[in-house]
């Protein structure tokens, strides 16, 4: 597609189960970013991949959230044992690689409420 | 914690005048970024500001950065009420280029 996709839009769960969250970046795009937005509040860095590998993720809240990315494309930011705390809007974004200079391309964000 | 800090946190005007959005931050930056926000979902980028470039300016939008002081601003100018949007600042430390910080925004209301 033209540009970032995240799937689902929307998720609700139940407190203590387990969700994946995907993002398909741009084709094309080395370097992928998540983020969390609570509602009326900024963006908080979760964690960061250049290729596969994830050279900072300094922002995981905690233990139960994991990410991956495979083949350079794809990648999947899970949370283990949902909390209620963790209810925000998940964004994705990627960008190319320029030195420094790359600005970002969002997706619309999965909306997770939980329950 | 963020590395930006926006004010003002909210801001109300009437079409067609301009509006102006203060970001600070702590560390050396390599370049900050202004994006835009429509709905709460995704964002936009709006305008890239160098580090060792002072001023910038894309159609209505004007940003002025100040390393002396660690802050930025945004000018729109001539506003509409599309403009409408929450605005973030983002920086990306002249020590690591692969994260950006973002600000947690300035929600601008034009008023037809």
């Amino acid at each position: 597609g033209a540009g970032v996709s995240q799937s689902p839009s929307n998720k609700v769960t139940e407190k203590g189960k387990d969700v994946e969250l995907r993002c398909d970046p741009i084709s094309g795009h080395t370097a992928l970013y998540w983020y969390r937005q609570s509602l009326g509040q900024g963006l908080e860095f979760l964690i960061y991949f250049q290729g596969n590998s994830a050279p900072d993720k300094s922002g995981l809240p905690s233990d139960r959230f994991s990410a991956e990315r495979t083949g350079g494309s794809v990648s999947t930011l899970t949370i283990q044992r949902t909390q209620q705390e963790d209810s925000a809007v998940y964004l994705c974004a990627s960008s190319l690689s320029q030195g420094g200079m790359e600005k970002l391309f969002f997706g619309s964000g999965t909306q997770l409420s939980v329950l | 914690s963020q590395q930006g800090e926006e004010d003002p946190q909210a801001l109300s005007i009437q079409e067609g005048e301009n509006a102006t959005m203060n970001c600070s931050y702590k560390t050396s930056i390599n370049n900050l970024q202004w994006y835009r926000q429509n709905s709460g979902r995704g964002l936009v980028h709006l305008i890239l500001i160098r580090s060792n470039e002072r001023e910038k300016h894309s159609g209505r939008l004007r940003v002025t950065l100040d390393t002396s002081k660690k802050s930025s601003s945004l000018l729109i100018t001539a506003s509409r009420a599309a403009d409408t949007a929450s605005y973030f600042c983002a920086t990306r430390g002249s020590s690591n280029t692969g994260k950006l910080i973002f600000g947690q925004g300035t929600t601008l209301q034009v008023k037809p």
